[in-house]
């Protein structure tokens, strides 16, 4: 199992151009989610998805579109990038059924926006 | 609603030193808690957790106790290496929802 995978692993972008964060799990979860992190605010989530075909908000969604239409790929958009979006996006996935499960996370992608 | 808080960090051990990273968390159900170990250029790796009241949780000589009387889940070792040098992370889980609440991070730098 390759677990969580992210591309790019860095990225640096002009304000207004817009790109997209690949997310891949090949363990068969539900459950994926995309979180950013920032200097003392520890981890927030973006977007996160239950399932196929469903997709719902987190804490700060606003900038960011994703969309789920296989169980393996979450993939994250950026479509007009703002400075205020430069961060540490981290993917992260876990099984739904039977309980509170471990959530596995990717190894992340850094992103500049200048 | 749901709320994790850590002691502010960044915090710097003498290898061999006891180590304490505080957590304690606000939840409006019964929740599953856990540690996550950030090691530098790294994503979050899962380092012990539990998943009811006065449960143990325990890996690679840390522990945490879930107490639920005091709504805390203090990370400890009693030894620690260099090796050890990462970010922690407290977080839970209501063991009927979806979300994962994590606490902002604890920098921990153990020196030789």
């Amino acid at each position: 199992n390759a677990g969580v995978t992210q591309t790019p692993k860095f990225q640096v972008l002009k304000t207004g151009q817009s790109m997209t964060l690949q997310c891949a799990q090949d363990m068969n979860h539900e459950y994926m989610s995309w979180y950013r992190q920032d200097p003392g605010m520890g981890l927030r989530l973006i977007h996160y998805s239950v399932g196929a075909g469903i997709t719902d908000q987190g804490e700060v969604p606003n900038g960011y579109n994703v969309s789920r239409s296989t169980t393996e790929d979450f993939p994250l958009r950026l479509l007009s990038a703002a400075p205020s979006q430069t961060s540490v996006y981290f993917c992260a996935s876990r099984r739904l059924a039977g309980g509170p499960e471990t959530q596995y996370f990717g190894p992340g992608t850094r992103l500049l926006v200048l | 609603g749901n709320s994790v808080t850590q002691m502010e960090g960044p915090v710097t051990l003498s290898e061999e030193a006891f180590l304490t990273i505080n957590c304690t968390y606000t939840a409006t159900g019964y929740p599953s808690l856990f540690w996550y170990v950030q090691y530098p250029g790294e994503g979050l790796q899962l380092l012990l957790k539990a998943t009811k009241a006065d449960d143990k949780g325990s890996n690679k000589g840390f522990e945490a106790t879930y107490r639920k009387e005091t709504t805390s889940f203090h990370l400890e070792k009693g030894s620690v290496q260099v090796s050890d040098s990462a970010v922690y992370f407290c977080a839970l889980i209501e063991n009927t929802g979806n979300q994962f609440y994590f606490g902002t991070g604890t920098s921990l730098t153990v020196i030789p």
